[in-house]
């Protein structure tokens, strides 16, 4: 089976600018997250999907930040409009139903914000 | 609420000697999940070990962990490092069987470096 996919792998933003990330999560995964990774904060979840349905949305990323579940099989998630502290990696992980924690993540994409 | 602490954001040692990764959590929840993941350079996050049993301890890849609820803490050890075991190491806590689901809270991480 495919693992958790993520495009693109690099993304450089000026100030301003609104991005799209995306993330196919892996076939068959109910459970789709997304977080930031940064060395300060470590990993921030970001978004919380369970079948399509938004269970989390991580209260303090809400005003900018937007995620969205447009199938079982894709997401996306918007930063509008960017800063340079948004400047970090960007990982999307999938998990099955009562997979018991177990996450797969994507490769991440790694934004830069001039 | 539920928070997962790991103390040092960055572990140096010399290869060969042993390891051990600082986990401590905290939680309502009596059927609580610990998790280790691994992150190396390159790749993606993996599941190292995760155990929700007291006192039993969980091996993979030359690592081990025991929870131990009456202290709630989850080391990460090995008896000896190498150099490919450099990577980032992040603790997570899940209230499985709870409402959140799979949802993970993860600890800020520690950076393992391993010298010659």
């Amino acid at each position: 089976d495919a693992g958790v996919t993520q495009t693109p792998r690099h993304e450089v933003a000026e100030k301003g600018q609104t991005i799209i990330l995306k993330c196919e999560p892996v076939s068959g995964h109910n459970d789709l997250f997304w977080y930031r990774q940064t060395k300060i904060q470590g990993l921030e979840l970001l978004s919380y999907f369970r079948s399509k349905s938004l269970m989390e949305d991580g209260g303090a990323f809400k005003d900018r930040f937007k995620a969205e579940m447009l199938n079982s099989s894709f997401s996306t998630l918007k930063i509008q409009p960017t800063e340079p502290k948004d400047s970090a990696v960007y990982l999307c992980a999938s998990s099955r139903d009562w997979g018991g924690g177990t996450q797969y993540f994507g490769p991440g994409t790694r934004l830069l914000v001039l | 609420g539920d928070s997962v602490t790991q103390k040092e954001g960055l572990v140096t040692l010399t290869e060969g000697l042993p390891v051990m990764l600082n986990c401590t959590y905290q939680t309502i929840y009596s059927n609580a999940f610990l998790f280790w993941y691994v992150h190396y350079l390159n790749e993606s996050p993996r599941l190292l070990l995760k155990s929700s049993t007291d006192n039993k301890r969980t091996e993979h890849q030359g690592f081990h962990a025991t929870l131990h609820k009456s202290s709630s803490s989850f080391h990460l050890q090995k008896s000896s490092a190498q150099l490919s075991d450099s990577a980032l190491y992040y603790c997570a806590l899940s209230d499985h069987g709870g409402s959140s689901g799979n949802k993970l809270i993860f600890g800020i991480g520690t950076l393992l470096s391993v010298k010659p």
